[in-house]
């Protein structure tokens, strides 16, 4: 399966400014891949889908001008918080579809946004 | 879209204890079903999956079957060990690769 690299692993910043987390596919080209947003001990909330060379999609209730994604490259997506604040606080998580079953996914191990 | 009732937690066992948490899942047509584990401190890992009716995924002697009549797939262990110890999350697929993720069930194992 892919491995799935994310930076920084956890990254605490002050209230307005904003934050840029990274996914990388180390070993794998991913034309998508996808952002989870999980709240303590809650389940992960499916933000968007990143698609390289095209606009990502957003789901439902995300606010798109708040979390800008782009994916430059086969192996790399990046999140970026916009003037983050206190409740922007949580877990992010990348993930990349599998090609013998694109429902299985590989995981990245997670960035911890702290906003002060 | 799909939807996911998980066993709500935290599960709390002894060592060598059998495990059973429950999955029933809503899908449009017959999805392939996930169960991913995720251990302290670390990112989701998938468990097994099973991808049609009646398959059994297993993988680390844990065990759950594709039940299409009851929209079903319950996780298993005969035997728990610390190690064991993390959060479990059923999910079953769907259009545009799209995971639907249960709330997660804590395990903790006690030796």
């Amino acid at each position: 399966g892919a491995v799935v690299s994310q930076h920084p692993s956890w990254v605490i910043c002050k209230s307005g400014t904003s934050v840029k987390i990274e996914c990388r596919s180390l070993d794998f080209q991913a034309t998508t891949m996808f952002w989870y947003r999980q709240f303590p001990k809650q389940s992960l909330m499916l933000m968007a889908t990143s698609n390289e060379g095209s606009k990502a999609t957003y789901e439902q209730g995300v606010e798109k001008d708040k979390f800008l994604i782009n994916h430059a490259s086969l192996t790399l997506s990046t999140l970026t918080v916009t003037s983050a604040h206190p409740e922007d606080s949580s877990f992010y998580i990348c993930s990349v579809p599998g090609t013998s079953d694109y429902n299985e996914q590989f995981f990245g191990p997670g960035t911890r946004l702290t906003v002060l | 879209g799909n939807s996911v009732t998980q066993m709500e937690g935290p599960v709390t066992l002894s060592e060598e204890a059998f495990l059973t948490i429950n999955c029933t899942y809503t899908a449009t047509g017959y999805p392939s079903l996930f169960w991913y584990v995720q251990y302290p401190g670390e990112g989701l890992q998938l468990l097994l999956k099973a991808t049609k009716a009646d398959d059994k995924g297993s993988n680390k002697g844990f065990e759950a079957t594709y039940r299409k009549e009851t929209t079903s797939f319950h996780l298993e262990k005969g035997s728990v060990q610390v190690s064991d110890s993390a959060v479990y999350f059923c999910a079953p697929g769907g259009s545009n690769y799209k995971l639907t993720f249960g709330k997660g069930t804590l395990l903790t194992v006690n030796p």
